[in-house]
């Protein structure tokens, strides 16, 4: 049963361009949540996933959107990249019936703007 | 707005001994969930422990047990008979009780040392 996978697994892009990061929730699980974590931070949630439809939303600007696909699989795209964008993104897949009670995270993709 | 602190930056402890990690948070509901996550070197985070607000008794998985003090709202991690698996970051977590909400709010870790 494979886990939550992230892809890739590492990223380098320049200020300005624009990025999309992709995610495969766990085998049976319909809900996805996006966090960013900066270097010797803890995760701050980016954004949720549920029936294709963003759901809650964290403090992030509009640069950053996403999409979730009929598959559940889901999309985070942060346009007009800032070097502080440069952070580990971390995937968290759920089943909606838990109700966010427990999340299964991926190992992320590490993206770097320079 | 509900904030997580975790005030040890770094731990140690020696294989087969015990360490407390503490976690304090800041909330004026009444009832939600708690969790300790740990996240090791392959950067994929692990859930340890969860501690549902309503109940009294200390979540224990294992050699995993927590001490929640709910007036005090604090809330530390034990891990007994520590193994050199176990070093990792461990990040602290509050959720909401609010319906449909997967928002966790997560501390700034502590990296957990373990010596041979």
């Amino acid at each position: 049963d494979a886990g939550v996978t992230q892809s890739p697994t590492h990223l380098i892009k320049t200020r300005g361009q624009q990025v999309t990061l992709r995610c495969s929730p766990k085998s049976g699980h319909d809900t996805v949540s996006w966090y960013q974590q900066a270097l010797g931070q803890g995760p701050q949630f980016i954004f949720q996933y549920y029936e294709e439809e963003e759901r809650q939303r964290g403090n992030f600007p509009d640069r950053f959107s996403g999409h979730q696909f009929p598959n559940y699989s889901s999309e985070l795209n942060v346009n007009a990249l800032l070097l502080g964008d440069s952070a580990l993104y971390l995937c968290a897949s759920s089943l909606y019936g838990l109700d966010g009670r427990k999340l299964f995270f991926g190992s992320g993709t590490q993206l770097s703007v320079l | 707005a509900q904030t997580v602190t975790q005030s040890q930056p770094e731990m140690s402890v020696q294989e087969a001994e015990t360490v407390t990690l503490s976690c304090t948070y800041d909330t004026s509901e009444s009832d939600y969930y708690l969790f300790w996550y740990k996240q090791p070197p392959s950067r994929q985070m692990i859930l340890v422990i969860r501690q549902e607000a309503y109940k009294q008794q200390n979540a224990t998985e294992n050699r995993f047990s927590v001490n929640f003090q709910k007036a005090a709202k604090s809330f530390s991690l034990k891990i007994s008979d520590s193994q050199l698996g176990d070093a990792a970051m461990y990040f602290c977590a509050y959720r909401s009780p609010t319906s449909g909400t997967y928002k966790y709010i997560f501390g700034t870790g502590t990296r957990l040392k373990v010596l041979a």
